[in-house]
C-alpha cells in the first residue's frame, strides 16, 4: 500500500542548530514529493515541492529538501533554525492519479 | 484571487445536528480536495472533484457525509447526524491540472473549518 513515514514524531533544537527532518515513501514510480509547514490552528503552508530535475531543491524560509530514489527519502533540512520555525512539518507524496497522501507529521520545538 | 477560502472557521453543534462546511477555491484550480485532520495527525484525503465531477471518495467518508460542488466552481462539505468523532479540521484545497501547470503545480490550502461537536 502506498504510505508516507516521518518517523520521528517530535524534534526538539536549540536556536541556530541545524536540523534535519525525515520523510520515507513507499509508491512504485517516483511520486511528486512535497513538504508543509502549519502552525498550531492554521492551514498548510508549502516550503518546498520536488517533480524531477535536480533533487536537491530549495524553498522558502530557508529550507532545503534532497530526494534520495535509492533510499525513497526526501528529507526536509535547515541550516540554521529560528524560533519562529517552531510548527508542524508534514511530507506529502501524490503518485499518479491519488491525491496528496500526508504522513503524520513532525512537531519541531526550538529552544533558547 | 486571495487563495482558499473556508468558512466558517469555528462551528460548534450538538451531536446530532447537520452541519455544512462551504470551500471557495481559487477561481483558476479545476481540482478540489476535502481532508479531515484530527489532533496530533496528518491530514487525511476524503474527497475530491475535477471541475463539478466528484471523482473519489475514501472509505472515511461515511454515508452521513456528502460533498457537492454544482458549478465547478465552490464546494460545500455536509456531515448529518453529527457524531462527537466528528470533531476534527476540515480543510480544503485546490489544484490546478497537472499537465497544464508544470511546475507550478501543487495545492493550495485554505485555513480550515474547525468542527466541535459536544
Amino acid at each position: 500500500a502506498q504510505s508516507v513515514t516521518q518517523p520521528d514524531i517530535h524534534i526538539t533544537v536549540s536556536e541556530g542548530a541545524s536540523l534535519e527532518l525525515r520523510c520515507n515513501y513507499s509508491y512504485g514510480a517516483t511520486p511528486y514529493l512535497f513538504w508543509y509547514v502549519q502552525s498550531p490552528g492554521q492551514g498548510l503552508q508549502l516550503l518546498l515541492k520536488y517533480f524531477s530535475g535536480d533533487t536537491l531543491v530549495q524553498g522558502i524560509k530557508g529550507f532545503e529538501a534532497e530526494f534520495k530514489r535509492s533510499q525513497s527519502s526526501f528529507n526536509l533540512r535547515k541550516p540554521s533554525v529560528h524560533w519562529s520555525d517552531a510548527a508542524e512539518y508534514f511530507c506529502a507524496v501524490e503518485s499518479g492519479n491519488t491525491p496528496l497522501v500526508f504522513g503524520k507529521g513532525t512537531r519541531l520545538s526550538v529552544i533558547a | 484571487d486571495t487563495g482558499v477560502s473556508q468558512n466558517p472557521r469555528h462551528k460548534i453543534t450538538k451531536r446530532g445536528q447537520n452541519v455544512t462546511f462551504r470551500c471557495d477555491p481559487i477561481s483558476e484550480h479545476n481540482r478540489l480536495y476535502w481532508y479531515r485532520q484530527t489532533l496530533g495527525q496528518g491530514p487525511e484525503f476524503l474527497t475530491y472533484f475535477q471541475n463539478e465531477a466528484q471523482l473519489e471518495k475514501s472509505r472515511l467518508l461515511s454515508d452521513r457525509f456528502s460533498a457537492e460542488r454544482p458549478k465547478g466552481s465552490f464546494s460545500t462539505l455536509e456531515i448529518q447526524r453529527t457524531e462527537q468523532g466528528d470533531s476534527a479540521m476540515y480543510l480544503c484545497a485546490s489544484s490546478p491540472g497537472r499537465a497544464l501547470a508544470g511546475h507550478n503545480y501543487g495545492y493550495t490550502f485554505g485555513s480550515g473549518t474547525r468542527l466541535t461537536v459536544v
